[in-house]
């Protein structure tokens, strides 16, 4: 069964050091997300991307962050100076089509932990 | 008013039993409804969606009720296998990003 998958599983940085969290979604999917889920607390929306473009982004999707598909396949989410509360899980998720109903599928996540 | 609400918990209950979540959400104009299940440093993995009609899955009863804007997810005879933490998510009117509740802690005891 086709899975969304993420590098790294975990990455710990330096405070003010560039990130960037690498997904490749399913292959037929064109609607892709994160999210981010800070221990003990409640998964949130940060971005959704489709036809190349951010779609919509939430109010933690701030200049810090950008995401982009450089390649067909890879989609990344790139932090550009990271601050102790950007420590967190970050999902990333896929889905077919535009229609609400249907399922988004997540990634395993990358544990980052900022210093 | 948040999002989306659920009871925390924890609930922990023996094998067998029958444990109801709900949920309730404050977007009347929200379009899509799921329960997705999130174990221990996990990624979020769907559980079932939910439809207007009610459905069922095998042990799992989801209802819906638009006008009162609240969700329920019914598990009969629980398994040891269920204990994780169930997530209530509604679409948002638009077609791209879901909004998570904080989930209800679900332990099942041998």
């Amino acid at each position: 069964e086709p899975e969304v998958t993420q590098t790294p599983s975990h990455q710990v940085t330096q405070m003010g050091q560039e990130v960037i969290l690498r997904c490749v979604p399913i292959s037929n999917h064109l609607y892709f997300y994160w999210y981010r889920q800070i221990l003990g607390q409640k998964v949130e929306f940060l971005v959704s991307f489709y036809n190349n473009e951010i779609s919509e982004k939430s109010e933690i999707f701030d200049d810090q962050f950008s995401v982009e598909r450089p390649d067909g396949s890879n989609f990344t989410l790139k932090i550009r100076s990271t601050k102790l509360e950007d420590s967190a899980m970050y999902f990333c998720a896929s889905k077919t089509g535009g229609v609400s109903q249907e399922t988004q599928y997540f990634g395993p996540g990358t544990r980052l932990l900022v210093l | 008013r948040k999002e989306v609400e659920q009871d925390p918990g924890p609930f922990n209950v023996p094998e067998g039993a029958t444990v109801a979540f709900n949920c309730t959400y404050s977007n009347s104009a929200s379009q899509s409804f799921f329960w997705y299940r999130q174990d221990c440093r996990k990624e979020p993995k769907l559980l079932m969606s939910v439809y207007s009609s009610g459905n069922e899955d095998g042990r799992f009863t989801a209802q819906l009720n638009r006008a009162s804007q609240y969700i329920s997810l019914l598990i009969r005879d629980s398994k040891l296998s269920d204990s994780a933490t169930y997530l209530c998510v509604v679409n948002d009117s638009s077609a791209s990003k879901i909004i998570f509740g904080s989930g209800t802690r679900l332990s099942i005891r041998p």
